[in-house]
Order: structure tokens, then sequence, then C-alpha cells
């Protein structure tokens, strides 16, 4: 149990145009889903906190506009790279609470984003 | 903001060996968490601590949450291939509902 699934696996995008990228939870109500972006050889950095049917929560130094999420389920969040550029290319990881009794987050497998 | 700083960044073992690794932080967790991360995956939790001075076993790994809620160690013994990826360490803060903060990672190579 406890499955969150992510799509796409990887994605190669134009520079300028904007990427979509979902986040589901398959079988439990995700009450919280959160958004991690991972450059390659370093650590996740938490990107937002989102909650069904409200505005996502930022991280410092995170464009709200660029990076626009949209949590309207509980199983399905998702993150749009707006007018995406090369240095937004990175491995977007997605995870979900909401699972039985604990907070604990269970993390998808990952969208490789590249930017030509 | 809260940092996470995770020794070693990579080690080189053989087959067999044990390895340890340990996150340190100047602010206080309320809970720690090991994750392992295999290339191109998202991570996968290992081991949760809960309470300070507590050492939690799965399987080969052990953790400890240090008593003072800043510090946390992994130790993998008898180490196999499979063993083979990233490892980072995570606090959860006692402020701010469920927020990680994710140490840099070590990296282990096993050679055969």
């Amino acid at each position: 149990g406890a499955v969150v699934s992510q799509h796409p696996s990887w994605v190669i995008c134009k520079s300028g145009t904007s990427v979509k990228i979902e986040c589901r939870s398959l079988d439990f109500q995700a009450t919280t889903m959160f958004w991690y972006r991972q450059f390659p050889k370093q650590s996740l950095m938490l990107m937002a906190t989102s909650n069904e049917g409200s505005k996502a929560t930022y991280e410092q130094g995170v464009e709200k506009d660029k990076f626009l999420i949209n949590h309207a389920s509980l199983t399905l969040s998702t993150l749009t790279v707006t007018s995406a550029h090369p240095e937004d290319s990175s491995f977007y990881i997605c995870s979900a609470t909401g699972a039985g009794s604990s907070d604990e987050q269970f993390f998808g497998p990952g969208t490789r984003l590249t930017v030509l | 903001g809260q940092q996470l700083n995770q020794s070693p960044q990579s080690m080189f073992i053989q087959e067999g060996e044990d390895v340890s690794m340990n996150c340190t932080s100047s602010s206080i967790f309320n809970t720690w968490l090991w994750y392992k991360q295999d290339p191109g995956e998202g991570p996968v939790l290992l081991i949760a601590l809960y309470k300070a001075g507590e050492l939690t076993s799965n399987g080969r790994l052990t953790a400890q949450f240090g008593i003072t809620r800043k510090d946390s160690f992994l130790n993998i013994s008898a180490s196999i291939p499979s063993d083979v990826g990233i490892y980072f360490c995570a606090g959860q803060l006692i402020q701010g509902a469920q927020k990680l903060v994710f140490g840099q990672g070590t990296r282990l190579t096993i050679n055969p």
C-alpha cells in the first residue's frame, strides 16, 4: 500500500514552453502533497507544500508564478513549470502523506525534466 | 534555514564490510528519518526515529536518534551489492507541520 506515482517519468521540452507533472496517490487519500527538486548529485530541496483545495505554500526562493501547483483532489497534485528554461532542468519528486494514522511521506519515483 | 550536515559524502567499501554514516544539525528535530535513493528513483524510507536516544534496527540496518535531538547515525552491517545507492538523513521539525529537511547524502559504492 501507500503507492505514489508520477507522470511522466521523463520529459524533454524546448525553452519557453510549459510542462505539467502529475503526482497521484494510488491507494490512499493524500491530505498533503509535497514537491521537491533535486539537482544532479545534490539533495532534495522542498519547493512547496500543498493541501487539497487550498493554495500551495512555497518555500523561500521558489517562484510561485513559475512553478504552479494545483491540488484539486485528494489523489492528484500537479506541478506546472511555466516558461521553462535550461536552468529548470532537474529531477522533480513529489511525496504524499495521509496513508494510515502516521504522517510518513511516501515518495513518487520522480520526473526527469530536461529543457533544451 | 535549517541544515543537516551529513557525512561522509561518499564511501567506497568492500562487500561484507560494515558502514557508518551520520548527520548533525544545529536545530532540534522531532523526528529523524533515513532514506535510500537508487539512481533515477524517489527515496525509500529505511528507518524512522521518534524519540531522543532511540535505537532502531531494520534487518542489517541500525539507526539511533541522538539524545540531544540534533544528530543521528545509520549503520549497515555486512554490506551487500544491493546496498549501493545514496543514503539521505532527513529531519522533521517540531514546528512546521510535516516538512522535511534533507542532508546532503552519502553515496555508497561497494566493490565485490
